[in-house]
């Protein structure tokens, strides 16, 4: 299965902060790039996605950059807030409804 | 909308057992099903695709027959873990999409302990 790597494992930042998360993938005919929130005990909810005929997207907060030259994404949360706290999973796919290969996970908290 | 539902949320069973999960859309027709199994603290690890009415295809090194998925309708699939041990003890999540829906759906998880 190919991989897509995450980073950092584990994040904290400061009410009103910007938390980042990157990752990296290696199969160049991945064409869609999700990112899921994941409360503890809950099933992944998605959060933003973004197509590599793009460079960024930005939904509220959360802003997704795409950097294709270098295989990387990254997900930018702009004003954390504490109930941001979650742990958050880049994703990759050829096809958008196909099956998702999942990063390793990001456990952010945010603190007051 | 597009909501998916599993059943039940949480199931304790005895070692050699059998249990079944079910997974339904409840506003959309999912033509594609996808089974999921996390382990604490770990990412998600595909298990298996199925396609309504067809076989499921599963992932390498998932045992098919330990496994049992079905999909017998465009809203309900269904994965039986058979014969459970202790090692099955795990987070299980199903997605569904439709064929106009460019993403999938998760449902909200079963967490399966096996005694």
């Amino acid at each position: 299965q190919q991989q897509v790597k995450q980073s950092p494992q584990s994040l904290i930042v400061q009410k009103g902060g910007i938390s980042i998360i990157n990752c990296a993938y290696e199969n160049t005919a991945f064409d869609y790039f999700p990112w899921y929130q994941q409360f503890p005990g809950k099933g992944p909810a998605l959060l933003i996605a973004i197509r590599p005929d793009v460079s960024e997207k930005k939904e509220g907060r959360f802003t997704i950059s795409f950097n294709k030259s270098a295989k990387q994404f990254s997900l930018h949360i702009m004003d954390s807030q504490p109930g941001d706290s979650a742990t958050y999973f880049c994703a990759a796919s050829r096809g958008g409804g196909n099956k998702l290969t999942f990063g390793t996970g990001t456990q952010l908290k945010v603190e007051l | 909308g597009a909501v998916v539902s599993q059943h039940p949320s949480w199931v304790i069973c005895k070692s050699g057992t059998s249990v079944k999960i079910e997974c339904r859309s409840l506003d959309f027709q999912a033509t594609t099903m996808f089974w999921y199994r996390q382990f604490p603290k770990q990412s998600l690890m595909l298990m298996a695709t199925s396609n309504e009415g067809s076989k499921a295809t599963y992932e390498q090194g998932v045992e098919k027959d330990k496994f049992l998925i079905n999909h017998a309708s465009l809203t309900l699939s269904t994965l039986t873990v058979t014969s459970a041990h202790p090692e099955d003890s795990s987070f299980y999540i199903c997605s569904a999409r439709s064929g106009a829906l460019d993403e999938q759906y998760f449902g909200p998880g079963t967490r399966l302990t096996v005694t």
